[in-house]
């Protein structure tokens, strides 16, 4: 596709629940990255793909949050047991070569909202 | 440990006045230093880099390690520059994420 595809736009769950968040990057993006955007706040760096593989996960706020790129393409964002807290927009980035931060593309985010 | 600082919240200007958007960072080496426009309902997009010194929309911004300030400056200000400002870094090597500040809304009046 021409940008980062980020789905569903705005996701409301319940408190407990399982979610899951989709990226489709740019394709021949080999770098994908998930930020986290709190109200008020500047996005925080979730986790960072190499092609398939997790090269840093450091992000994560604790084992609830996981995600995964199988293919080295399309990435989910799984959260489990989905807490008030984790309200926020989920940012998706993709970027062709993961030697510099220059060339990351941001999809339009998804809206999630734990009630 | 690498930060950066947006003091301001919200800043107002008049169509046609000079705008400086404050930025500071915290980083023990060499970072690259970046500004990221946010305009309403879209997504967040790269305004420009301190690397390419470049000047994007009659925006410029440089980077002074001395002061450790990456402040980004237009000398008149037009309605289609309202939008959110977020300065951000990367601090290089093996550290391929970006550490944003907390964004500045930037509001242009007639």
């Amino acid at each position: 596709g021409a940008g980062v595809s980020q789905t569903p736009s705005n996701k409301v769950t319940e408190k407990g629940k399982y979610v899951e968040l989709r990226c489709d990057p740019i394709s021949g993006h080999t770098a994908l990255y998930w930020y986290r955007q709190s109200l008020g706040q500047g996005p925080e760096f979730l986790i960072y793909f190499q092609g398939t593989g997790a090269a840093d996960d450091s992000g994560l706020p604790n084992d609830r949050f996981f995600a995964v790129r199988p293919e080295g393409s399309v990435s989910t964002l799984k959260i489990q047991r989905t807490e008030r807290g984790d309200s926020a927009v989920y940012l998706c980035a993709s970027s062709p070569d993961s030697g510099t931060a220059y060339g990351y593309t941001f999809g339009s985010g998804t809206r999630l909202t734990v009630v | 440990a690498q930060r950066v600082t947006q003091p301001e919240k919200l800043l107002s200007v008049f169509k046609g006045a000079p705008v400086e958007l404050k930025c500071n960072y915290s980083y023990s080496g060499s970072p690259e230093l970046f500004w990221y426009v946010q305009y309403s309902r879209q997504r967040l997009q790269l305004l420009l880099r301190h690397i390419s010194r470049e000047s994007i929309k009659g925006f410029t911004a440089d980077l002074n390690k001395g002061e450790t300030s990456f402040h980004l400056k237009k000398p008149f200000a037009q309605e289609e520059d309202s939008a959110m400002y977020y300065c951000a870094l990367w601090g290089g090597g093996s550290n391929y994420k970006l550490t944003f500040g907390k964004g500045t809304l930037l509001t242009v009046n007639p």
